[in-house]
């Protein structure tokens, strides 16, 4: 089956460091993947995408390159704010009859220090 | 943002009883979802809509009914509630079938089943 992994949190930061978040994947087929936010108290919001192989997304400085030799989606920033602090989901999505089903990773909290 | 409400946002109940969460959608959204959110877990599809009447299950079903009956309003109904289903409840909409990408999440509903 599918099944997305992330990097194991909470990763506290200072403000200004830079961010990795791994995300490692497997799927059949070929998938499409996203990263996902959900700041406190929140619904998850998409933070970027990529749909096919060597595909970066990049939103609000964050950046992640669809990998298909290493099958994964690592998130990056160079700089990272309070304000970045959040859960964040990686997450592929396959067709699969008429539905196109969703596999999302465990979540990887992020905590930036001033 | 999108216009998605969940009502209610927490509640508090006990084993054995029936329990019924609201999703309202101002957006027209043809598609509806209903996910738990769990440590570990990440985000799990309990079942979705894909119009008026038309409901499939998703891959965490059990002990969780759907009914939609209107294009705006998704509700979800624990028959009868299991310490297991304590969880995050997000509901979701799209326009098209399926996708993170698509999809919009609402505020989520804190369940705590004692």
């Amino acid at each position: 089956g599918n099944s997305v992994t992330q990097m194991e949190g909470p990763v506290t930061l200072s403000e200004e460091a830079f961010l990795t978040i791994n995300c490692t994947y497997t799927a059949t087929g070929y998938p499409s993947l996203f990263w996902y936010v959900q700041y406190p108290g929140e619904g998850l919001q998409l933070l970027l995408k990529a749909t096919k192989a060597d595909d970066k997304g990049s939103n609000k400085g964050f950046e992640a390159t669809y990998r298909k030799e290493t099958t994964s989606f690592h998130l990056e920033k160079g700089s990272v704010q309070v304000s970045d602090s959040a859960v964040y989901f990686c997450a592929l999505r396959v067709n699969s009859g008429g539905y196109q089903k969703v596999t999302f990773g465990t979540g990887t909290k992020l905590q930036v220090i001033p | 943002d999108a216009g998605i409400t969940q009502s209610p946002r927490h509640k508090v109940t006990e084993t054995g009883t029936p329990v019924t969460l609201r999703c309202h959608q101002t957006e027209n959204h043809r598609y509806m979802y209903w996910y738990r959110q769990d440590p570990g877990h990440g985000l799990r599809l309990i079942h979705y809509s894909y119009g008026v009447k038309d409901t499939d299950k998703g891959e965490v079903s059990d002990g969780y009914s759907v009914s939609r009956s209107k294009t705006e309003d998704f509700l979800l109904t624990l028959e009868s509630a299991t310490s297991s289903q304590t969880s995050v409840y997000f509901c979701a909409i799209s326009e098209i079938a399926g996708g993170p990408s698509e999809q919009f999440f609402g505020p989520g509903t804190r369940l705590t089943v004692l």
